[in-house]
């Protein structure tokens, strides 16, 4: 089992719909990464959170310590943000610990 | 202002030989890390800097990889011997003062071992 998981692993929707893309991981963490890498390959930090929400414009990231769990929600999806969302724990150590990464694709 | 920066961004080699991948932080972090994405799967730790010092080195697969920054600023990973299984994309990211700070990707390095 790997120690950070994400659900799904495949995302298809329509422009306009809300998506959650999820993230559960078995280890201690300092902190959470939400990622977005684009089909060129380039790696983008969208968001690292230790408790509760932040919000940047459609993007918001959740995070529930008790439960080891984590959800990054678009509202409003557009084909711009079809990428893939990669989770990725901060261990003890501050090396990062990635999931295996969820691909949107989102149709006009 | 410069991001990270690394080079080359594509290396091809023959089985056998040994390649070296720079990686540039962006000025002033101190904490550098070195990560392995295969394709079609997560980036996968490697290892990690805070100045000169390799604080963790247990993502190395084995003694074929190597990885310095001497001066606590430019850092190089290693191959030796390449093999097949070693084709992957090599990414280094930036911090700018170890845990609690974000990371900053390079453009990475796409290794191809025929």
């Amino acid at each position: 089992k790997n120690e950070v998981e994400q659900s799904p692993q495949n995302l298809t929707a329509q422009e306009g719909e809300f998506i959650t893309i999820n993230c559960s991981y078995s280890v201690g963490i300092s902190a959470l990464h939400w990622l977005q890498q684009h089909p060129g390959g380039g790696i983008v930090s969208l968001f690292m959170l230790s408790s509760g929400k932040k919000k940047h414009g459609r993007l918001i990231a959740t995070i529930n310590i008790q439960e080891k769990h984590s959800s990054l929600h678009i509202t409003a999806s557009h084909p711009r943000d079809s990428a893939v969302y990669i989770c990725a724990a901060r261990g003890s150590q501050g090396n990062l610990i990635f999931g295996k990464g969820t691909k949107l694709s989102v149709k006009p | 202002g410069a991001g990270v920066s690394q080079s080359p961004r594509y290396k091809v080699t023959k089985r056998g030989q040994d390649v070296a991948l720079r990686c540039d932080p962006i000025s002033g972090h101190v904490s550098l890390y070195w990560y392995r994405q295969a394709l079609g799967q997560g980036p996968e730790f490697l290892t990690y800097f805070n100045y000169e010092a390799q604080q963790d080195k247990s993502g190395l697969p084995n003694d074929r990889f190597s990885a310095e920054r001497p001066e606590g600023s430019i850092s190089t990973l290693t191959i030796q011997r390449t093999e097949q299984r070693d084709s992957a994309m090599y990414r280094c990211a930036s911090s700018l003062a170890g845990r609690a700070e974000t990371q900053y990707f390079g453009p990475g390095t796409r290794l191809l071992v025929l």
